[in-house]
Formats: C-alpha cells, structure tokens, sequence
C-alpha cells in the first residue's frame, strides 16, 4: 500500500531562515504527489502540484525518485508561512490521495 | 457557489444517535470526495463519486457509515449509531478531474463531529 511520511511535526524557524518540509513516500510506481497547506482557522488547500512543476508562494518541491522524496523549500521563510503543510501522493489514474500526518512549520519573527 | 460548502460546521452527538452531514460542491465537479481527520493525522480516504456512482467506498470504517449523491451534486455522509471513535472532522473535497492526473482538490472546512 502507498504511504507518505512526514518525519517532523513541527519546524520551527526564523524570518529569513530557509525552510525545507521533509516528505517520504513508498510506492515502486510513478505517483502523483502534491502539498496542500492550511493557514490558521481556514480549509485545507492545494499548494502545488509536482506534475506542474511549479513555484507557489516561493515554495517549489522536486521529486525525488531515488530517495522517494519530495521535500517542500523556500529559501527565505515569511511569518505568513506559518501553517499546517500536509504531503499527499495518488498513483496514475486513482482517485484518492493519501495524505501524511502534516508538519507545523512556525515561523517566529 | 464559489466554492465547497459543508454543514453544519460543528456537530454533538450522544453516542448511539444518528448523523448526517452535507456536501454542497463546486458547481460543475463531477468528482466529489469524503476524508475523515482525526486528531493529529492526516485526512484518510472514506468514499469517491463521479458524478452520481459511487466508485470507491474502500475506506468507510464499518457498515455505519453510508454516502450518496443521488443527483451528481450534494452529497450525505451517514453515519449511524455514532460511536466515540467516530469523533473527527469530516471533509469534502470536490474536483473537476481526478488526482492521478494531476488535479487538485478543493476542500470544505469540514464538519468537526464529537460523539459524548
């Protein structure tokens, strides 16, 4: 079965500092994967895609295939960053994402 | 609407009791997607429609739990004889196309159900 993990609870950072979010997945196949991010009192939301490769809010995420990794950088933290980020991975042509157990990244000024 | 709507946001229920808990989806999302968090975890996969066919029901936890989308829009999220273990949030999420070809989710703020 697929598994995504995230190895921190919390990060927690300066203003400034750079930031990486540790994700881990297993699955010998080609996932999906994704960061959704939740801000303080609001919904669960897309952050970025790997399939887009795309940079959201200074974050960007590569896929590691070999390390089965797809950590989430910024190299410059804001305070605005401080939320629930949460790693999630579906397989080709499913259509549920599993989801990790989140990290708490806080940034402190 | 603009965007998920789940209601009612917070839910008491004696143990034993009944529940039901709505989905209003983005207008136009075939695809529509129930998750239960519980304290301190991720959101875990329960059930996903396309349109009004419930293609994946692998996660409801037990025989108590029950979803429908009768007419491809809202959708209910059943659960009877609520237990203490069912204490979480439960979230919706619609999409117009499906994760596994990259699309993302857009969640409701979930309703937080706590079973005394």
């Amino acid at each position: 079965a697929q598994r995504v993990t995230q190895p921190e609870k919390l990060l927690s950072v300066f203003k400034g500092a750079p930031v990486e979010l540790k994700c881990n997945y297993s699955y010998s196949g080609s996932p999906e994967l994704f960061w959704y991010v939740q801000y303080s009192r609001q919904r669960l939301q897309l952050l970025l895609r790997h399939i887009s490769r795309e940079s959201i809010k200074g974050f960007t995420a590569d896929l590691n295939k070999g390390e089965t990794s797809f950590h989430l950088k910024k190299p410059f933290a804001q305070e605005e960053d401080s939320a629930m980020y949460y790693c999630a991975l579906t397989i080709t042509g499913f259509q549920k994402l599993v989801f990790g157990t989140g990290t708490r990244l806080l940034v402190s000024p | 609407g603009a965007g998920v709507s789940q209601s009612p946001r917070y839910k008491v229920a004696k143990r034993g009791q009944d529940v039901a808990l709505r989905c209003d989806p983005i207008s136009g999302h075939v695809s529509l997607f129930w998750y239960q968090q519980a304290l301190g975890q991720g959101p875990e996969f329960l059930t996903y429609f396309q349109n009004e066919a419930q293609l994946d029901k692998s996660g409801l936890p037990s025989d108590r739990f029950f979803a429908e989308r009768p007419e491809g829009s809202v959708s209910t999220l059943k659960i009877q004889r609520t237990q203490q273990e069912d204490s979480a949030v439960y979230l919706c999420a619609s999409s117009s196309g499906l994760p596994g070809a990259g699309y993302g989710y857009t969640f409701g703020s979930g309703t937080r159900l706590t079973v005394v």
